[in-house]
């Protein structure tokens, strides 16, 4: 079975670019969630959805990052104008909800995000 | 208090030899507890769940203390192949986690 999908891979870019990061969930799973990782903190959630609805976003840095959901297969993260800060690793991650357990995430590879 | 806090380690063991990571947690309505791994440069990946009667997978035992707020692993005859980042995962709402910054393990030949 196809894992969550993560694209681009990398991501090297001048700071004021605007940069959109893509995620496709495993199908079936209603839930998805962007993550930003990085030394100092570790790995933060900024946003999550469930069944395409924007349910929390109180982790998303400021307005400069915005995430959408079209539809239950595809997902963005875009940051408009980037910063040098924003240099991470941004994952997505997916789950769904098994008898009223919430089962595990799982994580795509990640998009390694550089701001020059 | 943060949410999740482990210690950064490194530890650096021996193949063979037998070690724990202890993490505790701030919110005492957690419900549900995880252990993932996490390779260098890549993404998490579930290594176990950690259930209230403690529970083990081959080399691997876990478990969770409620009153004390704390859940541990203990990885048993340490393989070089166990060198990663063990990440405490506690859940914070109904569905998201709150991940912990990571225990880094070193097993040497």
């Amino acid at each position: 079975d196809a894992g969550v999908i993560q694209s681009p891979r990398h991501e090297v870019t001048e700071m004021g670019q605007e940069v959109t990061l893509r995620c496709k969930p495993i199908s079936g799973h209603d839930y998805l969630f962007w993550y930003r990782q990085t030394m100092m903190r570790g790995l933060e959630l900024l946003i999550y959805f469930n069944n395409n609805v924007p349910i929390d976003d109180s982790g998303m840095p400021e307005d400069r990052f915005s995430a959408k959901m079209p539809n239950a297969s595809f997902s963005t993260l875009k940051i408009q104008p980037s910063e040098p800060r924003d240099s991470a690793v941004y994952f997505c991650a997916s789950s769904t909800v098994t008898r009223g357990n919430n089962q595990p995430q799982h994580f795509g590879d990640g998009t390694r995000l550089s701001i020059l | 208090r943060k949410e999740v806090e482990q210690d950064p380690g490194p530890f650096n063991v021996p193949e063979g030899a037998t070690v724990a990571f202890n993490c505790t947690y701030s919110n005492s309505a957690s419900q549900s507890f995880f252990w993932y791994r996490q390779d260098c440069r890549k993404e998490p990946k579930l290594l176990m769940s950690v259930y209230s009667s403690g529970n083990e997978d081959g080399r691997f035992t876990a478990q969770l203390n409620r009153a004390s707020q704390y859940i541990s692993l203990l990885i048993r005859d340490s393989k070089l192949s166990d060198s990663a980042t063990y990440l405490c995962v506690v859940n914070r709402g109904y569905s998201t986690l709150t991940f912990g910054k990571g225990t880094m393990l070193l097993v040497s030949p």
